[in-house]
């Protein structure tokens, strides 16, 4: 149980563009979901924090233009990058916590890299 | 002074040795306290997860809290190469203590190598 999917698990896109990461929870509803950035050999950055149906909170330093992120469902998150520049480029994982008071669990990870 | 410190290693023991791992933290309001494991490459993997102070076992691991210290440990027993990743302490205050949405806060992790 508390298996949480992101989608794509890669992706190469051209600097100006914009990407769109998806993170699924599977098999529980997702009350909050989490969005974090991780460089090489370092720990999670926290980004936002997201609750169903209601606007995120994002992280001193996160520009909310730049990292849109929707919480459509319970069981669905998504992250858009909008205009990415080489800079964007890093490890982007979600995580996930339900309605107990346990913890989140998390995706794979999506690797993002702009040219 | 960080809210969460862990020694970032490298630590490299032997398999079948015993790994002890450990953070301090220096927020009082910290009741949850969980222990994840990183592959390279890879999401988080939860491992351990206690609330308040005491120990957990689970096959060959330990975690134990010790609130009034503000010290937590995961120890691994018959450590083999597979479990040789990033290990990265986690604790939350809970609605309960103020803490929104059980954010996590993290130690900057400590990597292991079990060598065969």
């Amino acid at each position: 149980g508390a298996v949480v999917s992101q989608h794509p698990s890669w992706v190469i896109c051209k600097s100006g563009t914009s990407v769109k990461i998806e993170c699924r929870s599977l098999d529980f509803q997702a009350t909050t979901m989490f969005w974090y950035r991780q460089f090489p050999k370092q720990s999670l950055m926290l980004m936002a924090t997201s609750n169903e149906g209601s606007k995120a909170t994002y992280e001193q330093g996160v520009e909310k233009d730049k990292f849109l992120i929707n919480h459509a469902s319970l069981t669905l998150s998504t992250l858009t990058v909008t205009s990415a520049h080489p800079e964007d480029s890093s490890f982007y994982i979600c995580s996930a916590r339900g309605w107990g008071p346990e913890t989140q669990y998390f995706g794979p990870g999506t690797r993002l890299l702009v040219l | 002074q960080k809210e969460v410190e862990q020694d970032p290693g490298p630590l490299s023991v032997p398999e079948g040795a015993i790994v002890s791992l450990n953070c301090t933290y220096s927020n009082s309001a910290f009741q949850y306290f969980m222990w994840y494991r990183q592959y390279s490459r890879k999401g988080p993997e939860l491992l351990m997860y206690t609330y308040s102070s005491g120990n957990k076992e689970d096959g060959r691991f330990t975690a134990q809290v010790d609130k009034s210290s503000k010290y937590i440990s995961l120890f691994i027993r018959d450590s083999q190469p597979s479990d040789s990743a990033t290990y990265l302490c986690a604790m939350s205050a809970g609605v309960r203590s103020g803490g929104s949405n059980y954010k996590l806060t993290f130690g900057k992790g400590t990597l292991l190598t079990v060598n065969p």
